[in-house]
């Protein structure tokens, strides 16, 4: 089993839409959770950290199940600016402190 | 506030050449250091981590070398470029009290 798994996508959405990505994790000692956007061919972008009892900033919403071991984002009213492809990140304890990336979930939002 | 430079941003490299790529972090001290790679259509890969000067940590073993000879300094070496080292390098930066990760701009590279 991976360590951080989410559906590559595409989801193609129209603009407004809301739409929802999930992330499963492996590791159960796993302490910080965490959101990235990336543009085509640019570094990752911290979009929001990912708190225990939920956090949200403005249309993005991210939620943590630490008993099912997945985390979510939700983004209401989608603009054609969030097409990205959105990192689910997760630190994994150990031999020291180092963070893991799933491959990411494409979104494209339509016109 | 920090910032992180990496350089060069594009490079394409004969397969058996040499390879360094650098980066140097500003604004902070003691900051852990990263270095990710992420292939064409993959996800980020860490190669190494880094909590102090001359303290590296690898993931993954192949014919890459990471060197941090200063606190703000990271270098990622190769002495032989395979082709399949083309990728997308990221160096990154995170406090030392574990908190966000921040990348540089990466350093994309072709080995032909």
């Amino acid at each position: 089993r991976k360590e951080v798994e989410q559906d590559p996508g595409p989801f193609n959405v129209p603009e407004g839409a809301t739409v929802a990505f999930n992330c499963t994790y492996s590791n159960s000692a796993s302490q910080s959770f965490f959101w990235y956007r990336q543009d085509c061919r640019k570094e990752p972008k911290l979009l929001m950290s990912v708190y225990s009892s939920g956090n949200e900033d403005g249309r993005f919403t991210a939620q943590l199940n630490r008993a099912s071991q997945y985390i979510s984002l939700l983004i209401r009213d989608s603009k054609l600016s969030d097409s990205a492809t959105y990192l689910c990140v997760v630190n994994r304890l150990g031999q020291g402190f180092s963070f893991i990336f799933g491959k990411g979930t494409r979104l494209l939002v339509k016109p | 506030s920090q910032t992180i430079h990496q350089w060069p941003a594009t490079l394409v490299q004969p397969v058996g050449s040499p390879l360094s790529l650098e980066c140097t972090v500003e604004g902070t001290s003691n900051p852990n250091l990263y270095w990710y790679r992420q292939a064409a259509g993959r996800g980020l890969q860490l190669l190494f981590y880094s909590i102090g000067i001359d303290q590296i940590s690898s993931e993954v073993p192949q014919n890459l070398s990471a060197s941090r000879p200063q606190d703000r300094q990271f270098i990622l070496s190769s002495k032989k470029l395979l082709l399949s080292d083309s990728g997308f390098y990221l160096c990154a930066w995170s406090p030392r009290v574990p908190g966000e990760l921040f990348f540089g701009e990466g350093s994309r590279l072709t080995v032909l």
